[in-house]
């Protein structure tokens, strides 16, 4: 079955601008996590959708949002963009059964240059 | 979610074990174990998950003490494409995938 796709898988943006990045996941997942990797910080969980809800937020400003859509896709989008936005932004879908999950699935990342 | 420690970097000769700890000493009664790697700028790959008793799947072994508070992760015929950094995260199985990543283990397997 087909994986996790994020889109675009390279973006390069300038200080200041706007971002949008987009998660399509596995079907029938209907948890879509977002985080943020970079050299200094490791692997930062930014927030998780489930049923179109934000269910899970972690410890970022409100310039990152994101939303989930009817078919569980995911967009995250990152406003005034700053230099230290640079990053491998990643996406991971997972299936509850009765509100358990045992394994998510990430997909291989978009990674945002800011100039 | 309990906080665990691994050892920064590990190296393995190819074809043998490779052998990760991990110490979760304050690990909860309903909290899992989960390991996951990652290989150069790709994604995070799930490997294998347990709770208290001894796990095995077609990539690795998982050992869980029986206090539950350290695990070993076991692959146990390491190849070239096994250098990754390995994550070794303890958690609720419910509430949602909130995963906080550690700085999980640097595993170097050498020809």
């Amino acid at each position: 079955k087909a994986g996790v796709t994020q889109t675009p898988r390279y973006l390069i943006k300038t200080r200041g601008q706007q971002v949008t990045l987009s998660c399509s996941p596995i079907s029938g997942h209907r948890s879509v996590s977002w985080y943020q990797q970079t050299p200094g910080q490791g692997l930062q969980f930014l927030f998780e959708y489930f049923s179109e809800t934000q269910r899970n937020k972690g410890n970022f400003p409100g310039r990152f949002s994101g939303r989930q859509f009817s078919n569980s896709r995911s967009e995250m989008n990152v406003s005034t963009l700053e230099l230290g936005d640079s990053a491998l932004y990643l996406c991971a879908s997972s299936k509850e059964t009765g509100g358990l999950w045992a394994e998510a699935f990430f997909g291989q990342g978009t990674r945002l240059t800011v100039v | 979610d309990a906080k665990t420690t691994q050892p920064p970097s590990m190296d393995c000769a190819e074809g043998r074990a490779a052998n990760l700890p991990c110490n979760h000493s304050t690990i909860s009664g309903n909290e899992y174990v989960y390991w996951y790697r990652q290989i150069h700028s790709q994604g995070p790959q799930y490997i294998i998950h347990g709770l208290k008793n001894n796990e095995t799947n077609e990539m690795a072994s998982l050992i869980i003490t029986e206090d539950r508070k350290s695990s070993t992760l076991i692959l146990p015929h390491a190849t070239l494409r096994d250098t990754a950094v390995y994550y070794c995260i303890v958690r609720v199985g419910t509430g949602g995938f909130k995963t906080i990543f550690g700085a999980g283990t640097r595993l170097f397997v050498k020809a």
